[in-house]
């Protein structure tokens, strides 16, 4: 069974400071790799998508890789923002076949932005 | 750019009454998904379908169930509400299985 974990759950930065999140998955059999944000209180918004082809992917000051031979993700977020500040998680959908729409979610990183 | 609209917001039940969660998306997307979110868990999918008629079961589904008549709703429907049916529930859309889910606000319902 996929299972896929994040750590550190919690982190504070200070304003400015470039960032690392981590997502481990243990089942390397997937097909793409998301990274979302929730804001208390609301739901997901998708930051990116990596399909299992992949390396990484950008958007603005988000920079997220795969690795699937080892089973990780990590989510860069360079020149943090107090805006930054969120739970974020990832979630891995396997390849093809039974329970492929079934998206394995990771419990998250709360990222606390200091300004 | 409603997106997803998941109503009501909040909701208390008392155990043994049943209710109904709505979501509507104005996306034209064929898929979408019901997740409960439980406290320092992660999300779990409990119903999803991939076209209107068409819904399948996810890790979660007992003690619920799932129409979908239209493309554009799917709800999500308690029949006989349990305690541990106390979470937030989130509604999800996507346009392909392989493109991003889009999330509406959720729904907080707690059973007591």
């Amino acid at each position: 069974k996929q299972e896929v974990t994040q750590i550190p759950a919690a982190l504070s930065v200070p304003e400015g400071e470039n960032l690392v999140l981590n997502c481990s998955f243990t089942d390397s059999a997937i097909y793409n790799l998301q990274w979302f944000r929730q804001d208390p209180g609301k739901g997901l918004t998708s930051l990116l998508l990596i399909q299992s082809s992949q390396r990484e992917q950008t958007s603005g000051r988000l920079n997220a890789s795969l690795d699937k031979s080892s089973g990780r993700s990590t989510l860069y977020i360079a020149a943090s923002q107090p805006g930054d500040s969120a739970t974020y998680l990832c979630a891995v959908r396997p390849t093809a076949g039974a329970g492929s729409y079934q998206l394995t979610f990771g419990k998250g990183t709360k990222l606390s932005v200091i300004p | 750019n409603a997106g997803v609209t998941q109503t009501p917001k909040f909701r208390i039940l008392k155990i043994g009454q049943s209710m109904t969660l709505q979501c509507a998306q104005d996306m034209n997307h064929n898929y979408m998904y019901w997740y409960r979110q439980d406290p320092g868990m992660g999300l779990k999918l409990i119903y999803y379908s991939v076209g209107a008629g068409i819904t399948d079961k996810g890790e979660v589904p007992n003690g619920y169930n799932v129409s979908r008549s239209t493309t554009e709703d799917f709800p999500l429907r308690l029949e006989l509400a349990a305690p541990s049916q106390t979470s937030v529930y989130f509604c999800a859309s996507s346009g392909q299985s392989n493109q991003p889910q889009h999330f509406g606000d959720g729904t907080r319902l707690s059973i007591l």
